[in-house]
């Protein structure tokens, strides 16, 4: 069974451009979740969704982020405009009811 | 609302030392509590897990158990390899149903030769 997966592993990008992140979660989950660890802090949780519906989004820093699940499969995070801040690494979690998250491998975010 | 804290790294061990990385929590109820690792380049892998109070999660030599008593959940090895280096993050969540994970800042751990 393939785990969850993002794409792409490593952006850089200038302060202003528009960076889209992917995250394709485990086969059959219907909960994914984003998260964003910056350098040297904890991870902090950004959204959850339940198939295509957003649940929680709550710790969605601020308006220049957009995420989307269309269909309930894959999701997107865009980030538009990027700021210095917004660099980071990027995880996408999925889990079925009931069961603990599967992590993807983390989008590193670098902004110039 | 709900927080974690964790030691401050990095914990430099030689192999075969015995590990301790303290885990302290605030939450409202009862929650999950659980510890993820990521070894270089990879993503983060569910460690262990413990659901209500006494429980002991357990998984390749590590344990931690849940004590609400002191809202901890530190995690314990008796005899590190140079293959545990690691991150290992320290979390807790709602129990029951599906929820987000709060985690601490994570703890690096270096194991020598």
């Amino acid at each position: 069974e393939a785990g969850v997966t993002q794409f792409p592993s490593h952006s850089v990008i200038e302060k202003g451009q528009t960076v889209t992140l992917r995250c394709d979660p485990i086969s059959g989950h219907d909960n994914l979740y984003w998260y964003r660890r910056v350098m040297g802090k904890e991870i902090k949780f950004l959204l959850h969704f339940v198939k295509e519906s957003k649940q929680d989004e709550s710790g969605m820093p601020n308006n220049r982020f957009l995420a989307e699940r269309t269909g309930g499969t894959y999701s997107t995070l865009k980030v538009q405009p990027a700021e210095l801040e917004d660099s980071g690494v990027y995880f996408c979690a999925s889990s079925q009811r009931g069961t603990s998250s599967f992590f993807g491998p983390g989008t590193r975010l670098t902004v110039l | 609302g709900n927080s974690v804290t964790q030691m401050e790294g990095p914990v430099t061990l030689s192999e075969e030392a015995f590990l301790t990385i303290n885990c302290t929590y605030t939450a409202t109820g009862y929650p999950s509590l659980f510890w993820y690792v990521q070894y270089p380049g990879e993503g983060l892998q569910l460690l262990l897990k413990a659901t209500k109070a006494d429980d002991k999660g357990s998984n390749k030599g590590f344990e931690a158990t849940y004590r609400k008593e002191t809202t901890s959940f530190h995690l314990e090895k008796g005899s590190v390899q140079v293959s545990d280096s690691a991150v290992y993050f320290c979390a807790l969540s709602r129990t029951g149903t599906a929820s987000k994970l709060t985690f601490g800042t994570g703890t690096r751990l270096q194991v020598t030769l």
